[in-house]
């Protein structure tokens, strides 16, 4: 049961512009979403993360949106440059569950020159 | 910190063989995570442990998949006997937690496992 559905599956942009992944959740008692970055051979890493009683959360030229009513929540990479290049994962949390995540499916981006 | 350490980095077995993956968590940690990372199903996870009790092992496969923390710096993630289907790149991360806060989970490099 995949409770956390993220897309899309690969994404391909060009250096300078956006890049958008989207997150979809169903579990309503997830309270902690957080991005993480892989490069290859890597282990992932977190990247940004966000609680569901704000509605944004910038990070330099990273920016989660979050819409609680809807159940997403949306990575934006803006100015993406080449080293940005690597797989992102959204994940959720639920409530009373230390430190357990739930991860969505990954996306693969490639930014080029 | 030398992070989160996990060994081999790589291994390659015949069905059938034991395979034992190790992991070091970071200092102070008492939180530790088991992951299994294939392309076809993502980045799942298998276990996890709070001050070295494990709480969910609800992602582990199946019986033949076993995971021991005996100390606070050492875990291990047992296959036995391993399959073909087991190849994939298996995680250890690491985190501080405490009540009901959530802290960052920190990943280690992987072992990447190949079953013959």
């Amino acid at each position: 049961q995949q409770q956390v559905k993220q897309s899309p599956q690969s994404l391909i942009v060009q250096k300078g512009g956006i890049s958008i992944i989207n997150c979809a959740y169903e579990n309503t008692a997830f309270d902690y979403f957080p991005w993480y970055q892989q490069f290859p051979g890597k282990g992932p890493a977190l990247l940004i993360a966000i609680r569901p009683d704000v509605s944004e959360k910038k990070e330099g030229r990273f920016t989660i949106s979050f819409n609680k009513s809807a159940k997403q929540f949306s990575l934006h990479i803006m100015d993406s440059q080449p080293g940005d290049s690597a797989t992102y994962f959204c994940a959720a949390r639920r409530t009373g569950t230390a430190s357990k995540l739930t991860f969505g499916t990954g996306t693969r981006l490639q930014v080029t020159l | 910190d030398a992070g989160v350490i996990q060994s081999p980095r790589h291994e390659v077995t015949e069905m059938g063989q034991e395979v034992t993956l190790r992991c070091k968590p970071i200092s102070g940690h008492n939180s530790l995570f088991w992951y299994r990372q294939t392309m076809m199903r993502g980045l799942e996870l298998l276990i996890y442990f709070n001050n070295n009790v494990p709480i969910d092992d609800s992602g582990m496969p199946e019986d033949r998949f076993s995971a021991k923390m005996p100390n606070a710096s050492f875990s291990t993630l047992k296959i036995q006997p391993s399959e073909p289907r087991d190849s994939a790149v298996y995680f250890c991360a690491s985190s501080w937690w405490k009540g009901r806060s959530y802290n960052e989970q920190f990943f280690g490099p992987g072992t990447r496992l190949t079953v013959l």
